[in-house]
């Protein structure tokens, strides 16, 4: 069974929409990370939460909002999308800090159109 | 600024034979280092990692990796590649409760 479950696999999105990524870890972990894949960049470090507490913040826009409901969910709201935003977003939780390995979760690749 | 750099974008070896993934860091002081591989559509799932002690790491799948503080390097090795090998690996440097991750490095492998 998949410990981490990112929700939804695929997206595509118009321009100017708001979208939400899902983000579930089951491996009792506390801590939850966001990062982005996409074609032109290597893996960037979005989003750090610690114990449902905002640790770290490396994204500039602020379309990009974390939204931590529960010690296991950490989503992912954008807002104005824009094509830019097209990339693969990964989740993923370690036991408690960056020194505890990271588990990442499958992505959600977006797509915006 | 901490950094990691993989100078190979693409390395390809013949199934059997052996591998070495190079990766070299930028880093105030004994860094944290990690190795990530990455298949096709799915995330990244951690080879092994790199604390301060013994150079030489052990990791999954027959990987191992090795800290040079003179080199400042930690290269990805391998006796013997396997065709399910093919994917891509990160290295990357935990610096101030972040980590970085270098651009990656596609294994192709040969049969």
């Amino acid at each position: 069974d998949p410990k981490i479950i990112q929700k939804p696999k695929y997206l595509v999105a118009v321009t100017g929409s708001e979208k939400i990524l899902i983000c579930e870890q089951y491996l009792g972990h506390n801590a939850m990370y966001w990062y982005r894949q996409s074609a032109k960049k290597p893996l960037e470090f979005m989003f750090s939460y610690s114990y449902q507490k905002l640790m770290d913040n490396q994204t500039a826009s602020s379309r990009f909002q974390p939204q931590s409901s529960k010690k296991n969910h950490l989503d992912l709201q954008i807002t104005a999308l824009k094509p830019d935003d097209s990339a693969t977003y990964f989740c993923a939780s370690s036991q408690r800090g960056w020194q505890d390995t990271q588990y990442f979760g499958p992505g959600t690749r977006l797509l915006v159109l | 600024a901490q950094s990691v750099t993989q100078p190979d974008a693409r390395v390809t070896v013949s199934e059997g034979a052996s591998l070495q993934l190079r990766c070299k860091y930028s880093y105030f002081g004994t860094p944290y280092l990690f190795w990530y591989v990455q298949y096709p559509r799915q995330g990244l799932q951690l080879l092994l990692k790199y604390y301060p002690g013994d150079p030489v790491v052990q990791g999954v799948n027959g990987f191992e990796a090795e800290f040079s503080k003179s080199n400042s390097s930690f290269h990805l090795r391998k006796a013997s590649v396997h065709w399910s090998d093919w994917a891509v690996y990160f290295c990357a440097v935990d610096s101030n409760n972040r980590i970085f991750f270098g651009d990656g490095t596609q294994l192709v492998v040969k049969p």
